[in-house]
């Protein structure tokens, strides 16, 4: 089955600077790459998709670029501000059978005033 | 309108108790997901259902796990004999299609502790 590898697992950057998380995925046939934060005792949100059609997308300060051939995509985001100090997954799935996501193990960003 | 609510919030159970959680999904979608959240780790799948059809149960570790949808909306995910290692964030997620590339709502989460 599918298997998901995300690093770094902790991120601290100053605030202003760009933060880059990657994932690599082992399925080729995953085709559907989004992002999740989640913020403390909350569940996780959708803060940016990605498609394989497509190998960059851009949503204000976050990015999210996909190499296909490579099978890794990264989530880039810039001008960090302390709210963007979170837990951050990223995740794959498939068009055949259900939509189930399988997730990275998590990076957890800190944004240092 | 209101997104996705789960109850309990925490539960304690003792070895060997039965539990049941509840997961209330935003009203219309017709997709529901249960994820198991251990402690720094991802979500990692348990069970999906398409309104009350329960199409994959692939996750679910254990037949200790029963999940049920009856009516399409409201999502029940039972433990019975609770075993220490069920102690997780049991996430519920929701989405409005049955089919193609949807954004899955999330809930809180109830967090189990199994003593």
């Amino acid at each position: 089955g599918e298997n998901v590898e995300q690093h770094p697992s902790t991120l601290s950057v100053q605030e202003g600077d760009s933060a880059v998380i990657k994932c690599t995925y082992s399925d080729s046939a995953s085709n559907y790459f989004p992002w999740y934060k989640q913020e403390l005792g909350k569940g996780p949100q959708l803060i940016i998709d990605i498609r394989s059609n497509v190998g960059e997308k851009k949503d204000q300060r976050i990015a999210v670029t996909l190499n296909k051939t490579a099978k890794h995509f990264s989530l880039h985001i810039t001008e960090t501000q302390p709210e963007d100090s979170a837990v951050y997954f990223c995740a794959a799935s498939w068009w055949e059978g259900a939509q189930k996501l399988v997730f990275g193990q998590g990076t957890r960003l800190t944004i240092n005033p | 309108g209101a997104g996705v609510s789960q109850s309990p919030r925490y539960k304690v159970a003792k070895r060997g108790q039965d539990v049941a959680l509840r997961c209330d999904p935003i009203s219309g979608h017709v997709s529901l997901f249960w994820y198991q959240q251990a402690l720094g780790q991802g979500p990692e799948f348990l069970t999906y259902f398409q309104n009350e059809a329960q199409l994959d149960k692939s996750g679910l570790p254990s037949d200790r796990f029963f999940a049920e949808r009856p009516e399409g909306s409201v999502s029940t995910l039972k433990i019975q004999r609770t075993q220490q290692e069920d102690s997780a964030v049991y996430l519920c997620a929701s989405s409005p299609l049955g089919t193609g590339f949807n954004e899955q709502f999330f809930g809180p989460g109830t967090r189990l502790t199994v003593l």
